[in-house]
Parts: structure tokens; C-alpha cells; sequence
């Protein structure tokens, strides 16, 4: 099992461009999340997914962001317009099934700087 | 509203010394409970889990934790700290009645000196 794999791994970007933020989860997990984590605010949920399908997206801080999981091994975080307060790590999680119940296994996450 | 609380931001002890990181939940009904540990530049892995049953559960890398429902803890232990357990601790905690969502401690970190 290769785990939960996001891509890329380090992301550098102007204030103003598009960034797009990439997970694959493990294979047989119905559930996907994104999170977001800063030292100022820790660990944020942004959205999470049921068998593709977007369940809870409240976290998610604004219109620029948006998330998308066509399928069930492939996953999207967008920021359109990204802003230097976007600045943080974003970790991408699945689990078998809810997070309340089983564990969330976590990706290496995508560092994402915005100059 | 629903809460979890990590008291300690920093915690630093000797290798070789034994530990014990502080977890406390504000939820009405009874969790599932979870340890993640973070080592830098890397995602979250899971140390362990209580669900139901026997309130003393065994986790990897030799840690335990205790859930005591009468304070609403659930503090995490070893018994003897080794130079590479330095890293990040969360705690979170699941309620099946809110979506399937955990809700992470702020976390703490675990300095070990030699």
C-alpha cells in the first residue's frame, strides 16, 4: 500500500495565480479530507468527501477555494486567486470509513508559499 | 461547543525519563478517541485509538493512553523516552453525531534531551 499521495510536495507561487494542489488516496477508503495546518491556526478541516461526493465543506475559508474529487483515487484543492495568507501546509487524508470512527491516514502534504 | 485541549505547547524531557502528554475533550457523549504524532516535514501517523472496551489502550512505538471518562481525559504515556520520539502530539477526537469529523488538539510539542 502506497499510502496517501499528494503532489507536489513544495509549491511556490505569486500572489494572484492559480494553485492547484494534488491527493490520491488509498484504494478501498470512502473517505477523503483536506486539511490545513499553520502555527497560528493548527490543524483546519476545509472539506471532506463520501464516495466522491462533497459532504461538509465549511471549512473552507472562501470562494477562492474550491475542491473537487471526480473519481475515487483522485482528488483537487484549487485556490483562485492565491494570496500570501494562503501561505501553509495543506495535508490531504483518507480513512475506510468516517473520521469519527476510523483513522485518518495522512499524506506528506504540499508546503505551499505565496510570495 | 465541542473542544479538545492540549495544555502544554512544549514539553522537554531526558532520554530516558518517563512522559506523559495531557488531552482533555468538551463533547457530550463519549468518543473516539485518537494519538497522531507528526515528525517534521511529514503528515500525521496514527500512535493509537480508543473506541470502546478496555479503557488502557496499547498504541506503537511503546505508547499507551488512558481514557477516563469521569475527567474527560485521555493522556498519553511512556514509560521511557528515546531520542527519536521528539517530534509533534495531537490529540483528536471523533463524534459519529457530527459528521464524521475529527477535531484535532492545538498539539504539543515533545523536545527529548540527551
Amino acid at each position: 500500500d502506497a499510502g496517501v499521495i499528494q503532489s507536489p510536495r513544495h509549491e511556490v507561487t505569486e500572489m494572484g495565480q492559480e494553485v492547484t494542489l494534488r491527493c490520491k488516496p488509498i484504494s478501498g477508503h470512502d473517505y477523503l479530507f483536506w486539511y490545513r495546518q499553520t502555527m497560528m491556526r493548527g490543524l483546519e478541516l476545509l472539506i471532506y468527501f463520501n464516495n466522491n461526493v462533497p459532504i461538509d465543506d465549511s471549512g473552507m475559508p472562501e470562494d477562492r477555494f474550491s475542491a473537487k474529487m471526480p473519481n475515487a483515487s483522485f482528488s483537487t484543492l484549487k485556490i483562485q486567486p492565491s494570496e500570501p495568507r494562503d501561505s501553509a501546509v495543506y495535508f490531504c487524508a483518507s480513512s475506510l470509513t468516517g473520521a469519527g470512527h476510523s483513522p485518518l491516514h495522512f499524506g506528506n502534504g504540499t508546503r505551499l508559499t505565496v510570495t | 461547543a465541542q473542544s479538545v485541549t492540549q495544555p502544554d505547547i512544549h514539553i522537554t524531557v531526558s532520554e530516558g525519563a518517563s512522559l506523559e502528554l495531557r488531552c482533555n475533550y468538551s463533547y457530550g457523549a463519549t468518543p473516539y478517541l485518537f494519538w497522531y504524532v507528526q515528525s517534521p516535514g511529514q503528515g500525521l501517523q496514527l500512535l493509537l485509538k480508543y473506541f470502546s472496551g478496555d479503557t488502557l489502550v496499547q498504541g506503537i512505538k511503546g505508547f499507551e493512553a488512558e481514557f477516563k471518562r469521569s475527567q474527560s481525559s485521555f493522556n498519553l504515556r511512556k514509560p521511557s523516552v528515546h531520542w527519536s520520539d521528539a517530534a509533534e502530539y495531537f490529540c483528536a477526537v471523533g463524534i459519529m453525531e457530527y459528521g464524521n469529523k475529527l477535531v484535532f488538539g492545538a498539539g504539543t510539542i515533545l523536545r527529548v534531551k540527551s
